[in-house]
């Protein structure tokens, strides 16, 4: 399962760090995507990154604003969000994906976690 | 980048109704596509990858198809339990979701 830290309560021009623990699978056989959704949206990839050695892909749109880290001893992943504005209101999930960018590798977002909800308000 | 069209945004059905949603392709995607159901306030549930396979314990009312820029999702006889959003996602290049398409009861 993935289990992600509380929601956050941000202003406009911080950070956000979100956190998302992986347990019940070898961690870094896997990547982790993160994904978020705003109020009434669709998903909206944000970014992939391999926990095996620490590759990452971004959504252009986020490019420059977003970080994906891993810590293998302690199986969990990072996403932090700096810059934050108003329109970055969402619930963001983390969910298992393919080790390594290849489609030939990915077999679907499997395993989520439970939604982290940030809201960005002055 | 990839982008990806549903259609219909909304669907109107009944129980045991077959329902039908289409997900295009801006560029050929080959097979890799997959489909993910979600209801409100949780989080997505894989469905379908590869475009035509079953996720282990999705039930077999749930068919998927299409290659290059077009893909069908198929829910046949639906449940009640049936009866909420589906997106399709794209993953020939990182990964793109589609805007949903959403089940409601007719």
């Amino acid at each position: 399962q993935l289990v992600q830290s509380g929601a956050e309560v941000k202003k406009p021009g911080a950070s956000v760090k979100v956190s998302c623990k992986g347990s019940g699978y070898t961690f870094t056989s896997f990547g982790i995507t993160w994904v978020r959704q705003a109020p009434g949206q669709g998903l909206e990839w944000m970014g992939w990154i391999s926990a095996r050695n620490g590759d990452t892909n971004f959504a252009q749109k986020l490019q420059g604003r977003v970080t994906m880290t891993t810590d293998t001893s302690t199986t969990t992943a990072y996403m932090e969000l700096r810059s934050l504005r108003s329109d970055d209101t969402a619930v963001y999930y983390c969910a298992r994906d393919a080790i390594v960018a290849a489609p030939t590798a990915f077999y679907g977002m499997d395993v989520w976690g439970q939604g982290t909800t940030v809201t960005v308000s002055s | 980048d990839i982008q990806m069209t549903q259609s219909p945004s909304t669907l109107s059905a009944s129980v045991g109704d077959t329902v039908t949603i289409t997900c295009r392709a801006s560029q050929s995607i080959s097979t890799w596509l997959a489909w993910y159901q979600q209801k409100p306030g949780k989080a997505p549930k894989l469905l379908i990858y590869r475009a035509s396979s079953l996720e282990i314990g999705v039930p077999s009312r749930f068919s998927g198809s299409g290659s290059g820029t077009d893909f069908t999702l198929i829910i046949s006889s639906l449940q009640p339990d049936d009866f909420a959003t589906y997106y399709c996602q794209q993953y020939n290049s990182y990964r793109t979701f589609g805007q949903g398409t959403k089940v409601e009861v007719k």
